[in-house]
């Protein structure tokens, strides 16, 4: 069956650092990617997505490319703040019919000042 | 704030008792998923249902099941609790508006089972 795997955590950088967080997938067919944020005692947040080959997903900063030929989906961001300690998933969902999402088992991300 | 809303917040319970969990999707959704997120097995996908019917299944017990009803808000019920439930269950909700959906979701409910 589809499933993800992320780099094991947990992951502490300090602010300004450099952020790669490694997720590669196997999955039939070409699968939607996404990374899903969750902050302290809240639910998740979708952070970014990309739906096919080469698409790069961004937001506040973040960034992942849909890699077909290595089948991964890594997040960076150039500079990280302690604002962005949380949870990270990476996922994937087929297309069309049943839109279940696999997850990841999470990578924890601590910045410190 | 998703818009997802979940209740209750916790939910302290004994083994062998049923307990009822809630979510109301955002306005306008039409799909509603369920998700168990425990720590040694992580975030699972349950079941899902769109304008209230059964859409797909995961990973769920038989003592479990879920309904949506014609508002949209949706029902998970868990039933002969035992030690493992115990986790915090999510809800998610979509519009089915694009390819692939995205899913938005709620804060949801803290099950511990003692």
């Amino acid at each position: 069956g589809d499933s993800v795997t992320q780099m094991e955590g947990p992951v502490t950088l300090s602010e300004e650092a450099f952020l790669t967080i490694n997720c590669t997938y196997t999955a039939t067919g070409y699968p939607s990617l996404f990374w899903y944020v969750q902050y302290p005692g809240e639910g998740l947040q979708l952070l970014l997505k990309a739906t096919k080959a080469d698409d790069k997903g961004s937001n506040k900063g973040f960034e992942a490319t849909y890699r077909k030929e290595t089948t991964s989906f890594h997040l960076e961001k150039g500079s990280v703040q302690v604002s962005d300690s949380a949870v990270y998933f990476c996922a994937l969902t087929g297309l069309w019919g049943a839109q279940k999402l696999v997850f990841g088992q999470g990578t924890r991300l601590t910045i410190n000042p | 704030d998703s818009g997802v809303t979940q209740t209750p917040k916790h939910l302290i319970t004994a083994t062998g008792q049923r307990v009822t969990l809630r979510c109301s999707p955002r306005s306008g959704d039409l799909s509603v998923y369920w998700y168990q997120q425990s720590l040694d097995q992580g975030l699972q996908f349950l079941i899902q249902y769109y304008n209230g019917e059964e859409r797909a299944k995961g990973n769920i017990l038989e003592r479990f099941s879920a309904q949506q009803f014609p508002d949209l808000h949706s029902e998970l019920n868990l039933s002969s609790l035992e030690l493992g439930d115990s986790a915090l269950y999510f809800c998610a909700s979509s519009p089915r508006t694009s390819n692939p959906e995205t899913q938005y979701f709620g804060p949801g409910t803290r099950l511990l089972v003692l």
